[in-house]
């Protein structure tokens, strides 16, 4: 039973549009959730989080919206850069332990 | 500062042998945590070490996998034998505090049992 989502295997953007990557998940217990970014070849890397008592964080092009009724976490980036094509993984944690959804391959497009 | 390393970075083996990963964590944080991610499905959480002790076995599949963390520094990962099904990728992350959400990861051991 997979506790945290991500519908979408990947997503392609025009380079300087708006990138949106969604996260779904189960829990209710989770009080903090995490967007990694992952290059090949390399580990997962942190990009920004969001309390459960928070619904928006921004960290300069990044940012993470959470909607806790509907189980719902969104990542937007603006503008959209060629570095940013990466893998992207949602993450939720209850404690220590870091629940991952399967990722999304973002593309962007020259 | 030198990141989380893990070695080797490949590793092809047969089914019935023994492969042993092992795990650097970042100078001075006390937690480990071993995670794996198979055929780019979700990253699956294995176990947490705190120091030299596993605060959390809970993901490791069965006892064909052994971590050990011998002194609190490094950590290996050993897995005896290996079956077709335990190929992916084998992370492992540290954090200076259980309660620092934000785990730095190493770049990750692929492991192919054929």
């Amino acid at each position: 039973d997979q506790q945290v989502k991500q519908n979408s295997p990947s997503l392609s953007v025009q380079e300087g549009r708006i990138s949106i990557l969604n996260c779904d998940y189960t829990n209710s217990m989770f009080d903090y959730f995490l967007w990694y970014k992952k290059y090949p070849a390399e580990g997962p890397t942190f990009l920004i989080s969001i309390s459960s008592i928070k619904d928006k964080n921004e960290d300069g092009r990044f940012t993470v919206f959470l909607n806790k009724s509907a189980k719902h976490l969104s990542l937007h980036i603006v503008p959209s850069q060629p570095g940013d094509s990466a893998v992207y993984f949602c993450a939720a944690s209850a404690g220590y332990q870091l629940i991952w959804g399967a990722g999304t391959k973002l593309i962007i497009k020259p | 500062e030198a990141g989380v390393t893990q070695f080797p970075s490949h590793s092809v083996i047969e089914k019935g042998q023994t492969v042993t990963l092992r795990c650097d964590p970042i100078s001075g944080h006390d937690n480990l945590y071993w995670y794996r991610r198979v055929m780019g499905k979700e990253i699956k959480f294995l176990l947490h070490f705190v120091k030299e002790s596993k605060q959390d076995e809970s993901g490791m599949p069965n006892n064909r996998f052994l971590a050990e963390r011998t002194g609190g520094t490094y950590s290996t990962l050993k897995v005896q034998p290996a079956e077709l099904e335990d190929s992916g990728v084998y992370f492992c992350a540290s954090s200076p505090s259980p309660y620092d959400e934000t785990q730095y990861f190493g770049p990750g051991t692929r492991l192919l049992v054929l």
